[in-house]
């Protein structure tokens, strides 16, 4: 079965902290990986996303490291500030199918 | 704002009892998705449709059932209702044209509680 591993469950970091949400996949067809934002109340929204043929992408002050050889990515968040606050989810895909996700990490940037 | 509307936002019902929720997908999108999202299970796929054809089923209990219609809203009919079936269910909407870059956005979603 497809799965996405994701870890740290639940992180507090400072603000200005570096906080880093790990995944690791299984099957090495997925072609994307993206990372979604979800707030309380909400329902989850894009964040950042890459393809396997590049090791890194920023976006701001969101960078997704890529791993392809030991089949991890992570999110790094620099500079938290509290309204990162939220939990963010890996997923991954390969072709058309649909997303698999990660189970989530629940986030608190405290002031 | 996603560009994806569900009604109703909060639904509050007894234990085998019929529901429907609906989903509007951002204009010009053609494929819809519908998750289902506890505390203990993150975000689990359910089905997914492409211009009213069914394209993908996850984890969709036969209790379940789904379909989009000519204009493109779908609706997640749920039925004999259990305990368990309390959670926030989504709909997203994607073009269904993309590839694996296809984006999906997500709409509010449907608070679900089975009394």
């Amino acid at each position: 079965q497809q799965q996405v591993k994701q870890s740290p469950q639940s992180l507090i970091v400072q603000k200005g902290g570096i906080p880093i949400i790990n995944c690791a996949y299984e099957n090495t067809a997925f072609d994307y990986f993206p990372w979604y934002q979800q707030f309380p109340g909400k329902g989850p929204a894009l964040l950042i996303a890459i393809r396997p043929d590049v090791s890194e992408k920023k976006e701001g002050r969101f960078t997704i490291s890529f791993n392809k050889s030991a089949k991890q990515f992570s999110l790094h968040i620099m500079d938290s500030q509290p309204g990162d606050s939220a939990t963010y989810f890996c997923a991954a895909r390969r072709g058309y199918s649909t997303l698999t996700f990660g189970k989530g990490t629940m986030l608190l940037v405290s002031p | 704002d996603s560009g994806v509307t569900q009604t109703p936002k909060h639904l509050i019902t007894a234990t085998g009892q019929r529901v429907t929720l609906r989903c509007s997908p951002r204009s010009g999108d053609l494929s819809v998705y519908w998750y289902q999202q506890s505390l203990d299970q993150g975000l689990q796929f359910l089905i997914q449709y492409y211009n009213g054809e069914e394209r993908a089923k996850g984890n969709i209990l036969e209790r379940f059932s789904a379909q989009q219609f000519p204009d493109l809203h779908s609706e997640l009919n749920l039925s004999s209702l259990e305990l368990g079936d309390s959670a926030l269910y989504f709909c997203a909407s994607s073009s269904g044209t993309s590839g694996a870059t296809d984006t999906q956005y997500f709409g509010p979603g449907t608070r679900l509680t089975v009394l």
